[in-house]
């Protein structure tokens, strides 16, 4: 199975620049795709396909990469993007999920 | 608009079946694959299981032993059976339409939890 390795938790104030890595154990083109989940909700798509924004999510939110090494941003924070933030492979069967980026406030 | 709702019991024996459905809206199952990915507490999403919109399915291979998923068309239902269950199965199952190659529309989710 393919497995995706995310940062661990990150502490970010509001107004700040912050960047999550996912790094894939083999090569997921570009069929990478990152997910934002609040407590007590479903997951909610970000960014698909690597670097492409979702309908009707910020500008603030952004994604890059390609292969294995794969990178997603929120510049600037907001209050409300702390929440878990989870990268998912579809190139490879079985689907696979990073364990998760936890982003806390300072 | 693009609606999923899972249904089905929270509360399962050691050793019995799950049964849950997903019931979807606004889109066709033929035009569409559903899948299924569970969240135990606490803890990161997994994949379950898929089935396209020909009618084939994928199983995540951990626990295709255990696992079938079936629809009917005419309802706009998605279908997970899971035998043998075990504690380690208690999580939020969500289902989730896939398009092209990535879920965009996602339910709420319910929660089953294994035990006696």
């Amino acid at each position: 199975d393919t497995v995706l390795t995310q940062s661990p938790a990150l502490a970010v104030s509001p107004g700040e620049r912050v960047t999550i890595s996912c790094r894939a154990s083999e090569s997921v083109s570009t069929l990478m795709h990152w997910y934002q989940q609040k407590p007590g909700q479903q997951p909610k798509l970000l960014i698909y396909k690597a670097s492409n924004l979702a309908s009707g999510v910020p500008a603030r939110f952004s994604g890059s990469g390609s292969g294995t090494d794969f990178t997603f941003t929120i510049d600037p924070v907001e209050a409300d993007d702390i929440a878990t933030y989870y990268c998912h492979q579809s190139w490879n069967s079985p689907y696979t999920f990073g364990a998760g980026t936890k982003l806390e406030l300072k | 608009q693009v609606q999923l709702k899972e249904s089905g019991p929270g509360l399962v024996q050691p050793s019995q079946t799950l049964s849950l459905t997903c019931t979807v809206s606004g889109f066709s199952l033929t035009s569409n694959s559903v899948h299924w990915v569970r969240q135990p507490p606490g803890k990161g999403l997994e994949w379950v299981g898929a089935i396209w919109s020909g009618g084939s399915t994928d199983y995540n291979s951990a626990l295709k032993s255990r696992l079938s998923i079936s629809r009917d068309t005419s309802k706009s239902q998605v279908f997970l059976k899971m035998n043998s269950l075990q504690t380690e199965d208690t999580a939020i199952y969500f289902c989730t339409r896939m398009r092209l190659y990535y879920f965009d529309y996602w339910g709420q989710g319910v929660m089953v939890t294994v035990s006696s």
